[in-house]
């Protein structure tokens, strides 16, 4: 059975550096094909893709937050953990991470979510 | 990227169906076989309903399906149950991201 859960600080003041981890079960992300991604949802607003790590390391990025972010694994703990630097009020939301199917191209599986607010 | 457009709201009666569109351009849609679709109740992560334009993954009632023409892909869902009230989004893989739709906010009457 495969679940995700989401974990980190509820509330971020501006300016701060944010690490969310998510703890998976039910698969590996040493398994060929395997990866996890992050993506945000604005409070009454839509999903948006933030990053995406693979089995063999690769990364990848939105393009309109790609220089505040870092994802990283660390597989004997089955964890992805996603840092942003420099929170702003607008990245207020609910976080997801969510497995893709293998080869990446769709998110089979979600966790719960978690809220993080951004304020002073 | 910009995000693919959907209608932000739609309403049809319990036992009709509706198709719901998710319009993109050649770069995204237009030039991709994966498009994936996903419900969402209030306040519940989403749920992957139909991967790769068309196809349901175990447990998804075949009342939903899918279907892509040109930079527009499209979800129809049959027989409407109450509990298909929903949002919708779709999402489109271009190799190395990802773009979600604005979503379809899906009342049934």
């Amino acid at each position: 059975q495969v679940t995700l859960r989401e974990s980190g600080p509820a509330l971020v003041k501006p300016t701060q550096t944010f690490t969310l981890t998510c703890t998976f079960s039910g698969f590996s992300l040493t398994t060929t094909g395997m990866s996890v991604s992050w993506i945000r949802q604005a409070p009454g607003e839509a999903l948006e893709w933030l990053a995406r790590i693979d089995w063999d390391d690769d990364e990848f990025y939105s393009t309109s937050v790609k220089t505040r972010l870092t994802i990283s694994k660390d597989t004997s703990k089955n964890q992805v953990v996603l840092t942003v630097t420099t929170m702003d009020p607008v990245d207020t939301g609910t976080y997801y991470c969510a497995r893709l199917t293998p080869y990446g191209a769709s998110f089979d599986y979600w966790g719960q979510g978690t809220l993080v607010t951004v304020s002073s | 990227q910009s995000a693919l457009t959907q209608p932000r709201s739609v309403s049809a009666s319990p036992g009709r169906s509706v198709t719901l569109s998710c319009t993109g351009t050649s770069s995204d849609v237009g030039g991709s076989t994966f498009v994936s679709w996903y419900q969402q109740h209030p306040g519940r992560a989403p749920k992957l309903i139909l991967y790769d334009v068309n196809k349901r993954p175990s447990g998804v009632p075949d009342r939903f399906s899918g279907s892509k023409s040109g930079n527009t892909a499209s979800l129809t869902i049959s027989g409407l149950q109450a509990e298909d009230e929903a949002d919708y989004y779709c999402c489109s893989y271009a190799g190395t991201s990802y773009v979600f739709g604005t979503g379809t906010e899906l009342t049934v009457l």
